[in-house]
């Protein structure tokens, strides 16, 4: 029990929907993490959120749109995707953004875009 | 900017062999250095950690010495189990940064 949930932890979808990931922390952390993880590049960070405020932002196109509504949920917002965005999406969270501190992470995702 | 380095996988190797999975680095402060494991279908999650030169960092039998001399964090284990397949990620933080993940190493324990 790692203390964060994901939600679906499978997912397929078409070109043209739009879907949303769920991710829910327990361990009253301040900093949430979106990652991607796939074949080709093993561990990207997506974005960092600290106390709900967006912190980094490493180039991810705009058709991911997260949200943090409140420091223990964070979400990935889908639309148009394509098939090369099929990876596993990983939540983690940790005490605080930029102080080293151990990350915790989800089950993942698994994302296939037909 | 910072980096790890690890070794190819898939490293397969019998029960019981020693085990040696190769991390470098390269930052430019002093970072801690981490080891992180997933296991199949499963998140990541730490496994052990080094905070400072010669720290050495163990859980579960793993072990990882803080090389500062050589930019190194290999993590290594005496006895492998079938129960250690997975995928071995080294990373390291730098302050002001965020964590620094490598391509991370699959490991394959047979009977």
């Amino acid at each position: 029990e790692t203390g964060v949930t994901q939600t679906p932890r499978h997912l397929v979808m078409g070109m043209t929907n739009k879907k949303s990931l769920k991710c829910e922390q327990h361990l009253g952390h301040n900093a949430m993490y979106w990652y991607k993880q796939s074949a080709k590049k093993p561990l990207e960070l997506m974005f960092v959120y600290s106390l709900e405020e967006r912190v980094e932002n490493n180039s991810v196109p705009s058709r991911f749109s997260p949200e943090c509504p409140n420091s223990s949920h964070l979400f990935l917002h889908l639309h148009t995707l394509q098939p090369e965005d099929s990876a596993l999406y990983l939540c983690a969270s940790s005490q605080d953004a930029l102080a080293g501190d151990t990350q915790y992470f989800g089950p993942g995702t698994r994302l296939t875009v037909l | 900017g910072n980096s790890v380095t690890q070794m190819e996988g898939p490293v397969t190797l019998s029960e019981e062999a020693f085990l040696t999975i190769n991390c470098t680095y390269t930052a430019t402060g002093y970072p801690s250095l981490f080891w992180y494991v997933q296991y199949p279908g499963e998140g990541l999650q730490l496994l052990l950690k080094a905070t400072k030169a010669d720290d050495k960092g163990s859980n579960k039998g793993f072990e990882a010495t803080y090389r500062k001399e050589t930019t190194s964090f290999h993590l290594e284990k005496g006895s492998v189990q079938v129960s250690d397949s997975a995928v071995y990620f080294c990373a390291l933080f730098d302050a002001g940064n965020m964590l620094t993940f490598g391509g991370g190493t699959r490991l394959m324990v047979k009977p």
